[in-house]
């Protein structure tokens, strides 16, 4: 089992475009969660996914937004991309809400 | 609200020496309380939770519900234990990990 994984590792994108990242969970895990962790920052919760169903949600605009498939992968889009997006946006699996494992991120640079 | 603060950005210590790690949280009810670690290059991982109360790689961490604090603690540094060290709470029904910052650990040979 690969754990987590998370593509792509970098993005580099122009101010006002559009983002999708995306995140495989641990084998047998149902949930994922998405977090933005800005330079020198703890990971901020942006939002969890059960039962392909948005269940939880932190304190970010409606510009972030996602999915959950079949499947348990999970994609997170942000839309209108502003400078203070860049960040690294780490997703977590778990089987219901246990204990979370983290997949190693995906580097966004808004220029 | 919940929250967690960890004061020190960075700590740096002298193999062998012991080191802590401070954590305090503000939350008003029974919070479940967790250190995750990130070596270099590494994705972030559980170190250990309060509930379980054991010692992984040589550390603890003891919850005071009256000081309101999860600090890390181990007695003899090593430099293998170079990372940075997030502490993080998690409230009670199905509510979301909150972090604090991070520390820096830095063990000197």
């Amino acid at each position: 089992d690969a754990g987590v994984t998370q593509s792509p590792t970098h993005l580099i994108k122009t101010r006002g475009q559009q983002v999708t990242l995306r995140c495989s969970p641990k084998s047998g895990h149902d949930t994922v969660s998405w977090y933005q962790q800005a330079l020198g920052q703890g990971p901020q919760f942006i939002f969890q996914y059960y039962e392909e169903e948005e269940r939880q949600r932190g304190n970010f605009p409606d510009r972030f937004s996602g999915h959950q498939f079949p499947n348990y992968s999970s994609e997170l889009n942000v839309n209108a991309l502003l400078l203070g997006d860049s960040a690294l946006y780490l997703c977590a699996s778990s089987l219901l809400n246990l204990e979370q494992y983290f997949g190693p991120g995906t580097r966004l640079t808004v220029t | 609200a919940q929250r967690v603060t960890q004061p020190e950005k960075l700590l740096s210590v002298f193999k062998g020496a012991p080191v802590e790690l401070k954590c305090n949280y503000s939350y008003s009810g029974s919070p479940e309380l967790f250190w995750y670690v990130q070596y270099s290059r590494q994705r972030l991982q559980l170190l250990l939770r309060h509930i379980s109360r054991e010692s992984i790689k040589g550390f603890t961490a003891d919850l005071n519900k009256g000081e309101t604090s999860f600090h890390l603690k181990k007695p003899f540094a090593q430099e293998e234990d170079s990372a940075m060290y997030y502490c993080a709470l998690k409230g009670s029904g199905n509510t979301p990990l909150v972090f604090g910052k991070g520390t820096r650990l830095s063990v000197i040979a």
